[in-house]
């Protein structure tokens, strides 16, 4: 069980396009929703946090009109990147908690590369 | 100070060894304390969760918990090369306006044939 995906997996655009990028709870409801970004050779950085049916509440320094996030049901939440700059190449990951549960699993990522 | 502290290695253990995994935390609100294992170009992948003092065994993994200490460790017995990877410590305040955990940088973990 506590099976994340992510969709696509590796993505490859041009400069000043928007990519959509999709998070689901395949086997239960995520009633929290995060997303982190990773460059290569570092840690994880919290981008924000989304509730099912609330707006998102971003982290320091991560420009919400940016990282767009929707998590419009208990088990999609959507990343949308716009206006994307080469800086904004990275791997970024998803990662889901049901209601009344501690544990957090994460989808496989999404390695973006804007060109 | 960081909140999760790990010491970023590499931790290198022969193959079959125990290798040990530490992380110190400063918010004694933290309750939950989980670890993730990390390899290069994926995603973390839980391992185990622990909650109260003491030891938690997994297979061939034991978490241990001091919270007095503000201490969360990982065992590893029996090393194997596939557990060769980043090993992500984390914490979580139980509170229902603290809903991200906090992670350390991680420790590499480097086991050889």
């Amino acid at each position: 069980g506590a099976v994340v995906s992510q969709h696509p997996s590796r993505v490859i655009c041009k400069s000043g396009t928007s990519v959509k990028i999709e998070c689901r709870s395949l086997d239960f409801q995520a009633t929290t929703m995060f997303w982190y970004r990773q460059f290569p050779k570092q840690s994880l950085m919290l981008m924000a946090t989304s509730n099912e049916g609330s707006k998102a509440t971003y982290e320091q320094g991560v420009e919400k009109d940016k990282f767009l996030i929707n998590h419009a049901s208990l088990t999609l939440s959507t990343l949308t990147v716009t206006s994307a700059h080469p800086e904004d190449s990275s791997f970024y990951i998803c990662s889901a908690r049901a209601l009344g549960r501690d544990e957090q699993y994460f989808g496989p990522g999404t390695r973006l590369t804007v060109t | 100070q960081k909140e999760v502290e790990q010491n970023s290695g590499p931790l290198s253990v022969p193959e079959g060894a125990i290798a040990s995994l530490n992380c110190t935390y400063s918010d004694r609100g933290s309750q939950s304390f989980f670890w993730y294992r990390q390899y290069s170009g994926k995603s973390p992948e839980l391992i185990m969760s622990i909650y109260s003092n003491g030891d938690k065994e997994d297979g061939r993994f034991t978490a241990q918990l001091n919270k007095a200490s503000q201490y969360v460790s990982l065992l590893i017995r029996d090393s194997q090369p596939s557990d060769s990877a980043t090993y992500l410590c984390a914490s979580r305040r139980v509170n229902t306006g603290f809903q991200k955990l906090v992670f350390g940088t991680g420790t590499r973990l480097l086991v050889s044939p």
